[in-house]
């Protein structure tokens, strides 16, 4: 079936530091890709995401390509600060434009230091 | 935006009692919500599928007796957790698709069972 498989944390790093969190999805069809993060204490929130192969996702700094040949949704940022630290997940949906589930990656932990 | 809410945010209950969580679209009808569970330190689980007017579908390994899903209208999913026990404690979370491959998350639910 349909999974996600994100790079494992915790990830700590300083302010200003470039971010990078792989994620790799593995799909019987043309799924709809997602980063969600959820802030300590806080619910889960749209990120940004992707609907077809070589869209660029892109929020706060943050973006992550749709790669079809390598079946990744890495997600980066230039320059991240203290309020970036959060759980981020990969996500993807099997079913682009209807109701249906939604499949997460395990999650990593990001810290970043002052 | 769309907003998913539930209701309680935290509950606390002895073993053996049933408890009840109210997942709400605010200012969208949803005819799907989907339940997830999601553990500490850990991603979200996909429980189930619920559907405005019909039963709901369980993933596998999900006991659908004792997870009662009732998706009586379209803004309004519950969740109940029948007999539970200590191992049932864990973060509960709705959503619901606000159109197209829009995943709007509730802020979640804490269960701790005694």
């Amino acid at each position: 079936g349909d999974s996600v498989t994100q790079m494992e944390g915790p990830v700590t790093l300083s302010e200003e530091a470039f971010l990078t969190i792989n994620c790799t999805y593995t799909a019987t069809g043309y799924p709809s890709l997602f980063w969600y993060v959820q802030y300590p204490g806080e619910g889960l929130q749209l990120l940004l995401k992707a609907t077809k192969a070589d869209d660029k996702g892109s929020n706060k700094g943050f973006e992550a390509t749709y790669r079809k040949e390598t079946t990744s949704f890495h997600l980066e940022k230039g320059s991240v600060q203290v309020s970036d630290s959060a759980v981020y997940f990969c996500a993807l949906s099997d079913l682009n434009g209807s109701a249906s589930k939604i499949i997460f990656g395990s999650g990593t932990r990001l810290s970043i230091r002052p | 935006g769309a907003v998913v809410s539930q209701h309680p945010s935290w509950v606390i209950c002895k073993s053996g009692t049933s408890v009840k969580i109210e997942c709400r679209s605010l200012d969208f009808q949803a005819t799907t919500m989907f339940w997830y569970r999601q553990f500490p330190k850990q991603s979200l689980m996909l429980m189930a599928t619920s559907n405005e007017g019909s039963k709901a579908t369980y993933e596998q390994g999900v006991e659908k007796d004792k997870f009662l899903i009732n998706h009586a209208s379209l803004t309004l999913s519950t969740l109940t957790v029948t007999s539970a026990h200590p191992e049932d404690s864990s973060f509960y979370i709705c959503s619901a698709v606000a159109g197209g491959p829009l995943m709007v998350f509730g802020p979640g639910t804490r269960l701790t069972v005694l």
